[in-house]
């Protein structure tokens, strides 16, 4: 079944480390976003991506980056964790023309 | 770029009673107007939505509604239940192969009281 996937789900990590959290989409679509939300709260677009060796930074794109190496693949990296990045990160994509998204389960990353 | 509001941004109603929210958006090359539904914990998903071709549009309790000259739209819930506790989102889309990134509003949430 057509999906889109995060892992890990959860991860706690300590204060400097590096984390990549991971994203795939079985849709064939060619647009990706990563979102941050902290529960219940506002969408924040971190980066985006309309298709393979395209990426652009959204509002809170600072301390992390994104690749798009592959249509079904788009991971990002925070080079260095801190307390601050502590929230839930969601991955979405969505059709070339559509402005329909499709979201994964999310990722819950604590920063300890 | 695209500027939403949605309000209110918290809502409590009873149980049986209708609830509205609105969106209004800048963009005048908005066509795609769609809400999503986040119950706690779980990830948004699209409930309704509309193309400006249509100014209305119902699928059994929900319904939105779209004034374009006024570049607003609108959820509709009629006869809450519990489970339509919720935050929803609104998200105006210019579509065509642009690549404007989507631009959600804040949310808002809904509490239906039993």
């Amino acid at each position: 079944e057509a999906d889109i996937y995060q892992t890990p789900r959860y991860l706690v990590i300590g204060t400097g480390k590096k984390i990549t959290l991971e994203c795939s989409q079985t849709m064939g679509h060619d647009k990706m976003y990563w979102y941050q939300q902290d529960p219940g709260m506002e969408l924040h677009l971190i980066h985006y991506s309309y298709g393979v060796n395209s990426t652009e930074k959204g509002d809170l794109s600072s301390e992390s980056t994104v690749s798009r190496i592959r249509t079904e693949h788009f991971p990002l990296t925070l080079e260095s964790a801190r307390p601050s990045h502590t929230s839930q990160y969601l991955c979405a994509s969505s059709e070339s023309r559509g402005g329909k998204q499709y979201f994964g389960p999310g990722t819950r990353l604590t920063v300890t | 770029g695209e500027n939403v509001e949605q309000h209110p941004s918290t809502l409590s109603v009873q149980e049986g009673d209708s609830a509205v929210i609105k969106c209004t958006y800048s963009d005048s090359a908005s066509n795609y107007f769609p809400w999503y539904k986040q119950e706690l914990g779980k990830r948004p998903q699209l409930i309704i939505d509309i193309r400006s071709n249509v100014g209305e549009k119902k699928d059994q309790r929900i319904a939105v509604t779209l004034n374009k000259t006024a570049k607003h739209f609108s959820l509709h819930i009629t006869e809450t239940q519990p489970e339509d506790s919720a935050v929803y989102f609104c998200a105006p889309y210019p579509g065509g192969w642009g690549n404007t990134p989507l631009v959600f509003g804040k949310g808002t949430r809904l509490s239906v009281i039993a």
